[in-house]
């Protein structure tokens, strides 16, 4: 079955950095496309950053553009979010979640999330 | 600009039914839209996707007292025989060419 499996929050300071990692498992990892998405404390869902299934192709919300990076690793089947400089409003659960765009379907799995908490 | 407008709140009462409603902003009545549920403390799960059409394609494992549908620029959430587990958080989530778009998400209460 499908798993994704994140890994790497944490407490961090303003101004600092900090890598996530999801570790997929139970599908095909090289031929789907993968997504970032946070949710802030009490808030809705907000998607961040999106990696095509070849890594050429990714995309960011503006909130985070040029301050984080999502990358993947085909050897490891996991993907990667790293955020820098990080804002006290970077503050969320980040969740992982598969794009199944051959199935005319987006996010159709999750994992079970993040805690990355960025106070001084 | 790409909007998803969800109310923020609905209740109904345990074995009723209830329908959720997503409305596409102008110009992207096309649009299909995708219905997510996230329990309380839990990531979300995938539930169906809605296309303009009405067609409709559900996630693996849901149950079909889950269905969607769609009338122009709405997409709609029917759940039946509403149960406990059903009270949850439900977000209605599009995508375009480099772009994925969330609801506010409607906070549905079984009584």
């Amino acid at each position: 079955q499908v798993q994704l499996v994140e890994s790497g929050g944490g407490v961090v300071q303003p101004g600092t950095s900090l890598r996530l990692s999801c570790a997929a498992s139970g599908f095909s990892f090289s031929n789907f496309g993968m997504h970032w998405v946070r949710q802030c404390p009490g808030k809705g869902l907000e998607w961040v950053a999106f990696i095509w299934y070849d890594g050429r192709t990714k995309y960011y919300a503006d909130s985070v553009k040029g301050r984080f990076t999502i990358s993947r690793d085909y050897s490891k089947n996991t993907v990667y979010l790293e955020m820098n400089s990080l804002r006290a409003e970077d503050t969320a659960v980040y969740y992982c979640a598969r794009d199944a765009a051959a199935t005319g379907i987006s996010l159709d799995y999750w994992g079970q999330g993040a805690l990355v908490t960025v106070s001084s | 600009q790409l909007v998803l407008t969800q109310s923020p709140s609905a209740s109904a009462s345990l074995g009723a039914s209830v329908r959720l409603t997503c409305t596409v902003s102008s110009g992207h009545s096309s649009y299909a839209i995708a219905w997510h549920q996230q329990q309380p403390e839990k990531g979300p799960r995938f539930l169906i996707k809605v296309n303009s059409d009405g067609s409709h394609r559900k996630g693996d494992g849901i149950p079909d007292r889950f269905s969607g549908s769609s009338s122009g620029a709405e997409r709609y959430l029917t759940i039946s025989s509403l149960q406990s587990e059903d009270e949850a958080d439900y977000y209605c989530q599009t995508w375009g060419t480099g772009i994925w778009v969330f609801g506010g998400g409607t906070k549905l209460t079984v009584l």
